[in-house]
């Protein structure tokens, strides 16, 4: 089975930067992605990486390591449109139809 | 507008009254799946279909039946519902079930059972 780890919540300051982590054990791996989900709201795609190493989409990077198991979601400059939940999920390597999440991480940006 | 459309958006039931949430999307995706979002938990998937005609469980597929008779509507269909089935429900879809297409969600429907 798949089992992935995010801290529930996390708290920052409007204009700083914050490292949000997701740790999974999966039986074989085929990519990660990252979702943000405001309060009540649908979820939306933010990043999939598949290969090592950090990809930056404007205020957002995405990195992960394989070979540990980890990921992390960078948010630069934050804003306070920037609270919300952040998800990490991956499919199932020997069923792509199957899909898991991790819990997802509240994140509260502060004036 | 490319979406995904899902109804009703709240409903408020009766134990065991059979109840239909409605899934629909406008971008000839071929995968759609339903998920349910309960507080502190993120989602977790009940059914999930790769094409028309082919679905399959996911985690937490009790209590829940599906169908796809065609490409664009993935109904979610309570028979008979219970308390434990108040939720938030998310329908999605992706292009195909290949590994790096990312889920495009409905708004969401919110179910109580009572």
């Amino acid at each position: 089975g798949q089992n992935i780890d995010q801290p529930t919540e996390m708290t920052a300051t409007e204009g700083a930067i914050v490292q949000i982590n997701c740790t999974y054990q999966t039986s074989g791996f085929n990519g990660l992605f990252w979702y943000q989900q405001h309060a009540g709201e649908a979820p939306t795609f933010l990043s999939y990486n598949v290969l090592d190493g950090l990809e930056e989409k404007g205020r957002f990077s995405s990195f992960l390591s394989r070979s540990k198991g980890y990921s992390y979601l960078l948010l630069k400059e934050l804003q306070m449109k920037d609270s919300a939940s952040y998800l990490c999920a991956v499919r199932d390597p020997t069923n792509a139809g199957k899909s898991t999440f991790g819990d997802g991480t509240t994140l509260t940006v502060k004036p | 507008e490319a979406q995904v459309t899902q109804n009703p958006r709240y409903l408020i039931t009766v134990t065991g009254k059979k109840l239909t949430v409605t899934c629909s999307q406008n971008m000839n995706h071929e995968y759609m799946s339903w998920y349910r979002q309960d507080p502190g938990l993120g989602l977790r998937q009940i059914y999930y279909s790769m094409n028309v005609e082919v679905t399959d469980k996911g985690d937490v597929p009790e209590g829940y039946k599906v169908s796809r008779k065609e490409k664009r509507n993935f109904p979610l269909i309570l028979e008979s519902p219970s308390p434990n089935q108040t939720s938030l429900y998310f329908c999605a879809s992706s292009l195909s079930h290949g590994f790096n297409q990312p889920q495009h969600f409905g708004d969401g429907t919110r179910l109580s059972i009572l």
